[in-house]
């Protein structure tokens, strides 16, 4: 069965960088995309960006542009998000979600979460 | 503020039915039939419940239903169950640079 399993909760300082990490299971990953969705405490659903699983091509949201920095690594089917020069407004729970096949378009399977605190 | 409108709230009792609401612009919810919805649990993933307006993926009970007319699409849970209280967000693509937009969600109350 499908899986993405995503990394550890983390905190970190304002300023600082973090990179969370989505491990995909019971597909073939590099038949898929990868968005990175993320909710704010108590917020709504924020779409940050798009990775292919097959050529590592990007789309990211204008208002993350130069912050943000989405890979892979096909040989371990790991995506990964990195989010730089933290601020407060950037804790929230971050999500990968993935994009089925066949020129349908919604998030088919969902990693668990992973919470990301930025606090001094 | 987000790009697709949901109401804040409803609330229905068990076994009636509640329609949800999402409205875009033409640019989204108009211009394609792939508006998606997600059931969400406190702490929990989204997990969709419909995409493509109106098509159910596998497992999903029947009694969730998905229309669209205009810039408006709709969600309906009809014969409501305590297990449906959670909260629901509308989702669309769109042909632009930022693909996903996304409603701000409405939370359903079963009394």
């Amino acid at each position: 069965q499908v899986q993405l399993v995503q990394s550890g909760a983390e905190v970190k300082k304002p300023g600082a960088s973090v990179k969370v990490s989505c491990k995909a299971s019971g597909y073939i990953f590099t038949r898929n995309g990868i968005s990175w969705v993320r909710q704010a405490p108590g917020q709504g659903l924020e779409w940050m960006g798009w990775i292919s699983g097959y050529s590592g091509n990007t789309n990211y949201a204008q208002r993350l542009q130069g912050r943000v920095t989405m890979t892979t690594d096909t040989s371990t089917s790991t995506a990964y998000m990195e989010l730089r020069s933290l601020r407060s407004d950037d804790t929230a729970v971050y999500y990968c979600a993935r994009e089925p096949l066949g020129g349908v378009y919604y998030f088919d399977y969902w990693g668990q979460g992973t919470l990301v605190t930025v606090s001094s | 503020q987000s790009a697709l409108t949901q109401p804040a709230s409803v609330s229905g009792s068990p076994g009636q039915s509640i329609t949800i609401s999402c409205t875009g612009t033409s640019s989204d919810v108009g211009a394609h039939n792939y508006v998606s919805w997600y059931q969400q649990h406190p702490g929990k993933a989204p997990k969709v419940m419909i995409y493509d307006v109106s098509n159910r993926p596998s497992g999903v009970s029947d009694r969730f239903s998905g229309s669209k007319s205009g810039y408006t699409a709709s969600l309906t849970i009809s014969g409501l169950q305590t297990e449906d209280e959670a909260n629901y967000y509308c989702s669309s693509y769109r042909s632009s640079s930022a693909p996903w937009v996304f409603g701000g969600g409405t939370r359903l109350t079963v009394l």
